[in-house]
């Protein structure tokens, strides 16, 4: 079973600071790695990863997977209150398309101090 | 805002009765996908509908069912709710094979 593993479950951290969430995945056939921004209900899609070594970045934001030792990082540099949010990772996998299932892990929880 | 449109956004029930939410897709999407994420969890994935027809299903038991609508929009029934269902239920909109986008979730609480 596809397993999505997270960490650290919580951070707490002041604003200008820099953050480095976590995501470890087991999966049978991996095709990509994916970020989410839950603030309130709806998660909010910010990086597909496919590839090892390749860095997504999104203004302060930028993610990279490494798939030899099957983990992704997201990176937050100069943190504001507005990035204070549940970030979810998850992979999908799936018979057909291979993304009828995403898989996520706990997410981890983010507090922006000012 | 991706599009997807759910509705309720909140609804209160009692054990034993049954629940009916809905989810409109975004444009283009013909794939529906339907989540439950409890307090404090990841979402867990319910099942897909494609075409019309359910294209995948996780560890959820029958009285978690399903239809999606020739305009890709779709439902998600509740049984006999336990007090368990209580969580945010999300659904999400993709082409086949393509990224997923969610929709806002409808809060249910089971008293």
């Amino acid at each position: 079973e596809d397993k999505v593993v997270q960490s650290p479950l919580s951070l707490v951290v002041h604003e200008g600071d820099t953050v480095t969430l976590n995501c470890s995945y087991e999966v049978t056939n991996f095709r990509s790695l994916l970020w989410y921004k839950q603030e309130k209900k709806a998660p909010t899609f910010l990086f597909m990863l496919t590839s090892s070594g390749i860095e997504k970045k999104s203004g302060r934001l930028s993610s990279i997977l490494d798939k030899k030792e099957l983990f992704s990082i997201l990176n937050i540099t100069a943190t504001q209150t507005g990035d204070s949010a549940i970030y979810l990772c998850a992979v999908p996998s799936g018979p057909n398309f291979g993304n009828e299932k995403l898989t996520f892990g706990t997410g981890t929880r983010l507090t922006i101090i000012p | 805002e991706t599009g997807v449109t759910q509705s309720p956004t909140h609804l209160i029930k009692t054990r034993g009765q049954q629940v009916t939410l809905r989810c409109s897709s975004q444009s283009g999407h013909n794939t529906v996908s339907w989540y439950q994420q409890a307090l404090g969890q990841g979402p867990q994935f319910i099942f897909q509908y494609y075409r019309e027809e359910e294209n995948g299903r996780g560890n959820f038991p029958p009285r978690f069912s399903g239809l999606q609508f020739p305009n890709y929009s779709s439902e998600l029934n509740v049984n006999a709710l336990e007090l368990d269902d209580s969580a945010l239920y999300l659904c999400a909109s993709s082409r086949p094979g393509g990224t997923q986008y969610f929709g806002p979730g409808t809060r249910l609480l089971v008293l």
